[in-house]
């Protein structure tokens, strides 16, 4: 099993829409989840981190975290064709060491 | 967000010559930084880990003598590439973070090409 599992995609969703993507991971003892964005030929940028229980928005962002599921979640509402990139997912380890991370979803959003 | 800048962001050497690539925490102390590899279309594999002031920690199959990594101070830290060959070619990135928060934040890759 790998530590950190999205599905790799591509998710297309229309301009407008709700776009969904999802990770799981697989050490329990993690406390840090982290979702970046990734354009094609850049380096991975922060969108949001979420260390707790539930919902944790910002903007048309927002994470969700299920520590007894090992799962979290981000949502794109409002999706523009800006957004199409790849989404990482990332936790840290137990103890916060280091951060994994997942392989990535490609997002595109069509116009 | 705290800035990371890491320097060149693209380089062509010939193969078996070294390369050095350079990754700065520029308004935080990062005393912990990470260095990646990205091949094309695939996912960020972690190289190694390293703490300011201590010798890295390199992944399962990571040759440490070929991937020189040093962090002497809190706002710098280096990988050099020794001896490069084609297969080496392929997007390095560091990411750095202080002792207070557990987000990382990424420099802006370097593209390596060995011919």
């Amino acid at each position: 099993q790998k530590e950190v599992e999205q599905n790799s995609g591509p998710l297309s969703v229309p301009e407008g829409a709700i776009a969904s993507l999802n990770c799981t991971y697989s050490d329990r003892g993690s406390q840090s989840f982290f979702w970046y964005r990734q354009y094609s030929g850049k380096s991975p940028e922060l969108i949001m981190f979420i260390y707790s229980n539930g919902d944790k928005e910002d903007g048309r962002f927002t994470a969700q975290l299920n520590k007894a599921s090992q799962y979290v979640s981000l949502l794109i509402r409002d999706s523009q064709p800006s957004d199409s990139a790849t989404y990482l997912c990332a936790v840290t380890n137990t103890g916060g060491f280091k951060t994994i991370f997942g392989a990535g979803t490609r997002l595109f959003v069509k116009a | 967000g705290a800035v990371v800048s890491q320097h060149p962001s693209w380089v062509i050497c010939k193969s078996g010559t070294s390369v050095k690539i350079e990754c700065r925490s520029l308004d935080f102390q990062a005393t912990t930084m990470f260095w990646y590899r990205q091949f094309p279309k695939q996912s960020l594999m972690l190289m190694a880990t390293s703490n300011e002031g201590s010798k890295a920690t390199y992944e399962q199959g990571v040759e440490k003598d070929k991937f020189l990594i040093n962090h002497a101070s809190l706002t710098l830290s280096t990988l050099t590439v020794t001896s490069a060959h084609p297969e080496d070619s392929s997007f390095y990135i560091c990411s750095a973070r202080d002792t207070v928060n557990t987000e990382a934040f990424f420099g802006q890759g370097t593209r390596l090409t060995v011919v």
